[in-house]
């Protein structure tokens, strides 16, 4: 059973770099699917921030673009987010999924991190 | 703005019917049959009910299905329980480039 889990800070400060890994655990990161990050605002829907495949191939959201970069770790089976400059707009509980393509859908989750942005 | 639009809130009896709307354009949702519908519970993940417009994951309850006509997907809930309460979410594939793009999400109420 494919099972996902996000780590990283809770607490980010405005202007600074947010950094997430996602650890899988049931299935090798390396032989095949997707691994995206998703995000939610507090009490807000969901929106899709960038997919990688096999480390090399990632699409990202048009309008993270500049400030986004998805990696992964084959070796620790892990996937990581980087986003930089962040502001208060970017505070949400953010989601790491597998993906089939760069097409829906996710499944499964990772049970979702809040980062909060704040001095 | 979401890309996908859904209705804010939608409610029904135990035993009921529902069917939440998801429209798109012709660039997602009326383009691709890559529709997929998640469930998410207060505090929880979502959760995968429907892909590829009509398909079912396996362990998922067959009281749910999906279709779409043109530029709308729907998501329809049979023999409503009080446990599918919670918010609904669409989700396409986009030739734009945003490749994957999420409705607004739909409250479902079981009364």
């Amino acid at each position: 059973q494919v099972q996902l889990q996000e780590s990283g800070p809770g607490l980010v400060k405005p202007s600074e770099t947010l950094s997430l890994t996602c650890a899988v655990s049931g299935y090798s990161i390396s032989r095949d699917y997707y691994w995206g990050w998703i995000r939610q605002p507090p009490g807000k829907g969901l929106e899709w921030i960038g997919s990688i495949y096999h480390s090399e191939t990632t699409y990202y959201n048009p309008s993270l673009k500049s400030r986004v970069t998805i990696s992964v770790d084959t070796s620790k089976n892990r996937f990581s987010l980087k986003l930089t400059s962040v502001t208060a707009a970017d505070m949400a509980v953010y989601y790491c999924a597998r993906a089939r393509g760069p097409p829906p859908p996710f499944d499964p989750w990772g049970q979702g991190t809040l980062v909060t942005v704040s001095s | 703005q979401s890309a996908l639009t859904q209705p804010a809130s939608v409610s029904g009896s135990p035993g009921q019917s529902i069917t939440i709307s998801c429209t798109g354009t012709s660039s997602d949702v009326g383009g691709y049959n890559y529709v997929s519908w998640y469930q998410q519970h207060p505090g929880k993940a979502p959760k995968l009910m429907i892909y590829d417009v009509s398909i079912r994951p396996s362990g998922v309850s067959n009281r749910f299905s999906g279709s779409k006509s043109g530029n709308t997907a729907s998501l329809t809930i049979s023999g409503l329980q009080a446990e599918d309460e919670a918010d609904y979410y669409c989700s396409s594939y986009s030739s734009s480039s945003t490749l994957v793009v999420f409705g607004g999400g739909t409250k479902l109420t079981v009364l």
